[in-house]
């Protein structure tokens, strides 16, 4: 059974800063990894989907690494800013045959103080 | 986001009673799934679709019931409500172009309270 682990559990930054958040996962035979933002009282927006075949995705101050061997993917912000603030989700994607689900990871939340 | 609406989004119920939470999309994606998210156990799978008809077991099961009828609408039903099953319930859909870029979008959620 797969199992997401995100660390740290919560994060408290200045703004401006740069930061990592940690995914890790326990069976590395994954289809993909998808990061998620959550804010309070809302759904997920997905941020960034990595493919298991890639390393790495991008999106303007947002980078994804994907180690498959090793089980483990990184969230990169830079240059933090309030508006970040929110719980970040991490989630693997199993492929078995037809069928697609996604394990999560209990989510990292992040303040990014003025 | 997909197109994508679950009704009601605010519900309060009593034990005992059997309740149904909608999910609708508009764009006749095929994977459609239903989780729960409580706090310190983050985002949980109910059930899954892959077609209509074809639903499948997730990992928290027990208690729920789900069909699909049709591409458009997966219903999620408790039987007989009971207080743990107080949660916040998400509908999810997979768009799964070629290549593999598997995203997966969020309905807005539904605060079920059973009292």
């Amino acid at each position: 059974k797969q199992e997401v682990t995100q660390i740290p559990a919560a994060l408290s930054v200045p703004e401006g800063e740069n930061l990592v958040l940690n995914c890790s996962f326990t069976d590395s035979a994954i289809y993909n990894l998808q990061w998620f933002r959550q804010d309070p009282g809302k759904g997920l927006t997905s941020l960034l989907l990595i493919q298991s075949s890639q390393r790495e995705q991008t999106s303007g101050r947002l980078n994804a690494s994907l180690d498959k061997s090793s089980g483990r993917s990184t969230l990169y912000i830079a240059a933090s800013q309030p508006g970040d603030s929110a719980t970040y989700l991490c989630a693997v994607g199993e492929d078995r045959g037809s069928n697609y689900k996604l394990t999560f990871g209990k989510g990292t939340l992040l303040t990014v103080n003025p | 986001d997909a197109g994508i609406t679950q009704s009601p989004r605010h519900k309060v119920t009593e034990t005992g009673t059997p309740v149904t939470l909608r999910c609708h999309q508009t764009e006749n994606h095929r994977y459609m799934y239903w989780y729960r998210q409580d706090p310190g156990h983050g985002l949980r799978l109910i059930h899954y679709s892959y077609g209509v008809k074809d639903t499948d077991k997730g990992e928290v099961s027990d208690g729920y019931s789900v069909s699909r009828s049709k591409t458009e609408d997966f219903l999620l039903t408790l039987e007989s409500a009971t207080s743990s099953q107080t949660s916040v319930y998400f509908c999810a859909i997979t768009s799964r172009p070629s290549g593999g870029a598997d995203t997966q979008y969020f309905g807005p959620g539904t605060r079920l309270t059973v009292l």
